[in-house]
């Protein structure tokens, strides 16, 4: 599986514009982009996906550079219930079985 | 109508006691998860069942055994507790394991305490 490396942690004051930076260096041609956070005591929330091109649904965008070896979540407009883990991951191939390979994650705070 | 269930959310044992976490998924799914989530907070896969067969089995202790009665269910029997296996453990499913786009949907997570 393809190593991401996040930002520890963020700050962000509520209702402004949260982007988290990730890299994937590594990333292989047919691998995804997976995001998912964890709020305080509870299990991971699905965010986004993305391969190449730019996706952006109700929770969140997500922006992939064109050599596929970054990416950047927003949250357009964060509150104080985005106040959470974000883990940016490269989905895996076969030999892992589909499991998701957690990292560190970037623990994203939200200011009032 | 909870996507992900686990049973009990919270279970607190003496060393040495041998115990079961139980799952349910009611979303179809043919693929289950277990993930454990230390102290540190770091969260990996223990073990994946697809269609009650199993898949993925990390390097993790004999003492924990998956049982899968069938799809809809993925239980973890731990025998012989330690200390060491005090952590949060989370169930998920996913709809198959042949694709890279399927997402994973988690349970609650059970919080066990060793003592």
């Amino acid at each position: 599986d393809a190593k991401t490396t996040q930002p520890t942690s963020m700050d962000c004051a509520e209702g402004r514009a949260a982007n988290l930076p990730c890299n994937h260096s590594t990333i292989s041609g047919n691998e995804y982009v997976y995001w998912y956070r964890q709020i305080h005591s509870q299990g991971p929330q699905y965010i986004i996906h993305g391969l190449k091109n730019n996706e952006t649904n109700e929770m969140a965008s997500l922006i992939i550079t064109e050599d596929r070896k970054s990416s950047t979540l927003i949250l357009p407009h964060a509150t104080l219930r985005d106040t959470a883990v974000y883990y940016c991951i490269v989905r895996g191939g076969v030999d892992s079985g589909y499991a998701l390979n957690f990292g560190k994650g970037t623990s994203l705070l939200v200011t009032p | 109508d909870t996507a992900v269930s686990q049973t009990p959310k919270y279970l607190v044992t003496q060393m040495g006691n041998d115990k079961s976490i139980k799952c349910e998924q009611n979303l179809g799914h043919d693929t289950m998860y277990w993930y454990k989530q230390d102290s540190k907070k770091f969260l990996k896969i223990m073990f994946s069942y697809n269609n009650k067969e199993l898949i993925i089995n990390e390097t993790v202790p004999n003492r924990f055994s998956p049982k899968s009665p069938d799809k809809a269910h993925l239980n973890l029997h731990i025998n012989s507790l330690e200390l060491g296996d005090s952590a949060v453990y989370f169930c998920a499913s996913s709809p198959r394991t042949s694709g890279r786009r399927e997402t994973q949907y988690f349970g609650p997570g059970t919080r066990l305490l060793v003592l």
